[in-house]
């Protein structure tokens, strides 16, 4: 089968870092996407992994290591409206993403 | 350079009745997506439409379910005779090509009543 796992909440400060995990267990793996999603809005692309190694972009990173299935969204320096939920895909060679159940973060002033 | 639109955004059915959704992609995307989101869930895949043709249609329900990407006009994700269980957020991105970054519509909210 294939499945991905993420933390189904995390709290945490303004101003603080925070990473949201996820591992997969797939076939046909092609890459490793992660989306945002405020209040069941649009999911709104963040990152993209088909590499081994880390991705920045801005205030976001996100890593990846095919060989122990596994992925992770680095958050710095949150702020407030950073709060959503985080979601995990992976890509499969037909095209489609396979998602995980989400990642609610909370950021507290 | 509008992003995916998706309408209706809400739709309202009884059960029995037809629901028909919507989903024009991103100018120069020929890759459609359909995705069903339950409260509280991740999004669920349910077909891959390139133009003319079906490509996956794996998490399509066997009945009822049904997706067209016409030469002309938007995509259409049609639901036949809905049930209450069909109530969810439906969701379409599209693509460049084939397993490129998929960029997602703002859905539509179904409601059986």
């Amino acid at each position: 089968g294939q499945s991905l796992e993420q933390p189904s909440e995390v709290t945490a400060v303004e101003g603080a870092i925070v990473q949201i995990n996820c591992t997969y267990q797939t076939s046909g793996f092609y890459g490793l996407s992660w989306y945002q999603q405020h209040d069941g809005g649009a999911p709104t692309f963040l990152s993209y992994n088909a590499l081994d190694g880390l991705e920045e972009t801005g205030r976001f990173s996100s890593f990846l290591s095919r060989s122990d299935s596994y992925g992770y969204l680095l958050l710095q320096e949150l702020q407030m409206k950073d709060s959503a939920s985080y979601f995990c895909a992976v890509s499969s060679n037909t095209g489609k993403l396979i998602f995980g159940q989400g990642t609610t973060l909370q950021v507290k002033p | 350079n509008a992003g995916v639109m998706q309408n209706p955004r809400h739709l309202v059915r009884r059960r029995g009745q037809e629901a028909r959704l919507r989903c024009s992609p991103m100018k120069g995307h020929s890759h459609v997506y359909w995705y069903r989101q339950l409260p509280e869930e991740g999004l669920k895949f349910m077909v891959y439409l390139q133009k003319e043709n079906i490509i996956d249609e794996s998490g399509m329900p066997k009945e009822r379910f049904s997706a067209e990407f016409p030469k002309e006009g938007p995509s259409i994700l049609r639901i036949q005779q809905v049930v209450r269980g069909d109530s969810a957020a439906y969701f379409c991105a599209s693509s460049p090509g084939e397993s490129e970054t998929q960029y997602f519509g703002p859905g539509t909210r179904l409601l059986v009543l």
